[in-house]
């Protein structure tokens, strides 16, 4: 059962303009974190926010968590081709494991 | 690299066998998940191990089952492959704080 769905499942976008990425659940997560994916490896942690409004800056990417600790947002200003990949959210569980979201497909394009 | 070394990178087998997926987890790091990755279910957590106990189990089938050694590597077996086994499969390790995941690069089984 996913508890986290993200939109929109694929993105195909040109370079420089903006997007964005969201992550909702109908439960209040404890935590959440921000993966992306390229082919062929695993995923990489990009952020992981704990406080109900809290954004975080890294370079170009925007994450924000939700004031209700049930949904959160990726905001990439300016996208590059080095930016395509499979992004992902997830909550922390019992005993720490991670619950994925379904996953945003985005490709950047020149 | 991430620290996480997963061995083998890709495995081809027959439907039926059973077949080793190894994980060496990143230096200090205690604990180790499991997680596949197939087209169809997206991400989906196995089964987690700290320093050498189960700790949590999530969707492993029976046949399927896993440990962590003293030297904290893992091993995940999975048996009577089916032709639905056929997916990637990640291991990743953290401190046991519960941030901070570094995942592996994955096997990629494919079951024929």
């Amino acid at each position: 059962t996913q508890l986290l769905e993200q939109s929109p499942q694929f993105l195909s976008i040109q370079e420089g303009e903006n997007l964005t990425v969201y992550c909702n659940s109908s439960s209040v997560f404890s935590s959440l974190q921000w993966y992306r994916q390229e082919p062929g490896e695993g995923p990489v942690l990009l952020v992981t926010v704990v406080t109900g409004g809290e954004v975080k800056k890294l370079k170009r990417l925007t994450f924000q968590f939700g004031d209700a600790r049930k949904d959160s947002s990726l905001h990439i200003t300016a996208a590059q081709p080095g930016d395509t990949g499979l992004y992902l959210c997830a909550r922390t569980g019992t005993a720490s494991k991670l619950t994925f979201g379904t996953g945003t497909r985005l490709q950047v394009t020149l | 690299d991430s620290g996480v070394t997963q061995t083998p990178k890709h495995l081809i087998t027959a439907t039926g066998q059973r077949v080793t997926l190894r994980c060496s987890p990143r230096s200090g790091d205690l604990s180790v998940y499991w997680y596949q990755q197939s087209l169809d279910q997206g991400l989906q957590f196995l089964i987690q191990y700290y320093n050498g106990e189960e700790r949590a189990k999530g969707n492993i089938l029976e046949r399927f089952s896993a440990q962590q050694f003293p030297d904290l590597h893992s091993e995940l077996n999975l048996s009577s492959l089916e032709l639905g086994d056929s997916a990637l499969y990640f291991c990743a390790s953290t401190t046991g704080t519960g941030y901070g995941y570094t995942f592996g690069s994955g096997t990629r089984l494919t079951v024929v």
